[in-house]
Order: structure tokens, then sequence, then C-alpha cells
């Protein structure tokens, strides 16, 4: 059974950071894409970010670039979002996924979602 | 504002049919990739409904079903329950972007 596990949301204040996890089970996570997706408080999804299953091809929503940066431990079947310099706007629930593929990406297996919260 | 178009919400009553579009544009759906649905009961993670246009996932009942066609697609729901109660959304590829893209999403009330 394929399992997303989030670890790592909290209260920030503005302009700090916070490093999100996600542990995989269930399936070989060095072989499938993995990605971030955020639900921001009463409002609908935003992909994030995404990587490769390799781990050498990652990819930003406009949103993030130059603030987040994903990564992957394969051995560990962990996937991380390091986020720099948040905003107010950054405040949301976020979710893991595992990535599938047809004639483009979709999310086919999702974690339970880890609440960020940028406040002073 | 999101890249994908949809109703903020629709209604019917216990039985009855309902559709939900999705409205995209020369750079996602209508450039070949393929839309895909999500449902998202009160509270919890969205759950994959449909993936590539028209697939059901094992378990999803077939009440649910999806189409395209151009730059839309569509999920029909039929013989509504009061457990379909949730928001759904639709998902793309935007060659733009470089990125996935989702629909703003629909609130589907049971009546």
């Amino acid at each position: 059974e394929v399992q997303l596990l989030e670890s790592g949301g909290g209260l920030v204040q503005p302009g700090g950071s916070l490093r999100l996890s996600c542990a995989a089970s269930g399936f070989t996570s060095n072989t499938y894409a993995m990605s971030w997706v955020r639900q921001a408080p009463g409002k609908g999804l935003e992909w994030v970010s995404g990587i490769s299953g390799s781990g050498g091809s990652t990819y930003y929503a406009d949103s993030g670039k130059g603030r987040f940066t994903i990564s992957r431990d394969i051995p560990k079947n962990t996937v991380h979002l390091q986020m720099n310099s948040l905003r107010a706007e950054d405040t949301a629930v976020y979710f893991c996924a595992k990535v599938s593929m047809a004639t483009g990406p979709y999310f086919d297996y999702w974690g339970q979602g880890t609440l960020v919260t940028v406040s002073s | 504002q999101s890249v994908l178009t949809q109703p903020p919400s629709v209604s019917g009553a216990p039985g009855q049919r309902v559709t939900i579009s999705c409205t995209g544009s020369s750079s996602n759906i209508g450039a070949g990739y393929d839309v895909h649905w999500y449902q998202q009961l009160p509270g919890t993670a969205p759950k994959l409904l449909i993936h590539g246009n028209t697939n059901r996932p094992s378990g999803v009942p077939d009440r649910f079903s999806g189409s395209k066609s151009g730059t839309s697609a569509s999920l029909a729901i039929t013989g509504l329950q009061a457990e379909d109660e949730a928001d759904y959304y639709c998902q793309s590829y935007d060659r733009s972007l470089s990125g996935s893209v989702f629909g703003g999403g629909t609130k589907l009330t049971v009546l």
C-alpha cells in the first residue's frame, strides 16, 4: 500500500525558513517523480515543485523559484522541500504527491498534508 | 486566477446527473496534454478520480466519467449520492509554464 507522510510544517515568521519532508512507502521511490502541491486556507490547489525519480531534474512554479529547493534522499525514500524567504502568501497546507505519467503528469497518491503558517 | 477555468459551484438532487467543465487553452489542454480530475472531501487530501481524460483508478465507481474535446474537458457524475458532496479539481500540464496547472475547483452540493 502506497503511503506518503509529510512532516515539518509549523509557524514561521516572514523571511524565515522551513524544511518539509515526505516519507514514502509501498513503492520504489526512485522509480517515480514526486511533487509538492499546496492549498492556501479556503483556496484551491497549486502545484509548487517536482523532482524526477533519480533526483537529477527539478521543477518549480514561478511562486517558489529562487526560494524553494526540492530534493530527495533515495535510500531513505524521502523527499524534502526547503523553503526560504517565506512570505505570508506561502501560508498553506503542503501536500506531497506521487507522480505518474500519461500525456503529462498527474498525482495518483497524496499525503495528508502539513500546515505551514507564515506570520509574525 | 487559475490557468484552468471551472465553475465555482454546481448542485443536483440525489440520483441526478451533473457535469463540471474545465476550460483551458492552446498551451495546456489544447496542446494535447491529458486532463485529470481529483475529489477533495471536506478536511481531507485530494484523491485521484479520473486520469488520462477518461480512466478511472481501481475503486472509483463508474458513476464518474471524464471526457475531453479541444481546449476543454468535463467530469460527469451520474446517480448523485450525498457522499459525492465535495470539491472537484481538474489538472493538466502547461507547456508555457513548464508545470502542472489546476482549475480553481468546483464545489458540488447534493440537494
